[in-house]
């Protein structure tokens, strides 16, 4: 079993959507949770970053973690074609540097 | 401000040479990390460098070697490559202050490895 799960999707939504992406893990020691997206033939570029427990947003973006229930969450409002990319969560340990561990990836195609 | 880069973007290889992969972090950073990306294993750790000393390490062979020189800048090396070693190699660099990264790292666009 893989310490982080994540959909793969593929998900594909209509322009205006409420996306819901999700992941979960085993390893109750992270600390450090984060949303990256990536397009095509491009790095991972962060989206969102949450320490512990509760909810951040930013713009259209809200990120929530549950440390209770080992299970975060990225919600995008009023989803855009321009938000069509795969949707990477990551987390790390306290203290582990550059070391984080990657959930497989959700694709997210929003259509017109 | 510039980003991350990475050389070569692309190159092919085939079974038994080696390759280098060059990383250049963002001006101030001091952590660079490297993953391995492929379509069935997803975005793997494979090393860390903080002030030329080797952070953090995953779980890959000894084959997989890595550097980093006194401007941050760094380098990763595979050796006896292998057709499973056909994969986007990313570089990640962070401030690192302090010695503790809180995850927010950036990435370069990558280094797309074929092994024939």
């Amino acid at each position: 079993q893989k310490e982080v799960e994540q959909d793969p999707g593929p998900l594909s939504v209509p322009e205006g959507a409420i996306v819901s992406l999700n992941c979960t893990y085993s390893n109750s020691a992270f600390q450090y949770f984060m949303w990256y997206r990536q397009y095509s033939r491009k790095g991972p570029e962060l989206l969102m970053y949450t320490y512990s427990s509760g909810n951040k947003e930013d713009g259209r973006f809200t990120a929530q973690v549950d440390k209770s229930s080992k299970y975060i969450s990225l919600f995008i409002r009023d989803s855009q074609p321009s938000d069509s990319a795969t949707y990477l969560c990551a987390m790390s340990l306290y203290n582990q540097g550059g070391k984080l561990i990657f959930g497989q990836g959700t694709e997210l195609s929003v259509k017109p | 401000k510039a980003g991350v880069t990475q050389t070569p973007r692309y190159l092919i290889k085939t079974r038994g040479q080696q390759v280098t992969l060059s990383c250049s972090p963002i001006s101030g950073h001091r952590s660079v990390s490297w993953y391995q990306q492929t379509p069935g294993q997803g975005l793997q750790f494979l090393f860390e460098y903080f002030s030329e000393t080797q952070r953090n390490k995953g779980n890959f062979p000894g084959r997989f070697s890595g550097r980093q020189f006194s401007n941050s800048r760094s380098e990763m090396n595979v050796s006896t490559l292998e057709l499973g070693d056909s994969a986007l190699y990313l570089c990640a660099s962070s401030r690192g202050q302090g010695g503790l990264n809180t995850g927010e790292l950036f990435f370069g666009e990558g280094s797309r490895l074929t092994v024939l």
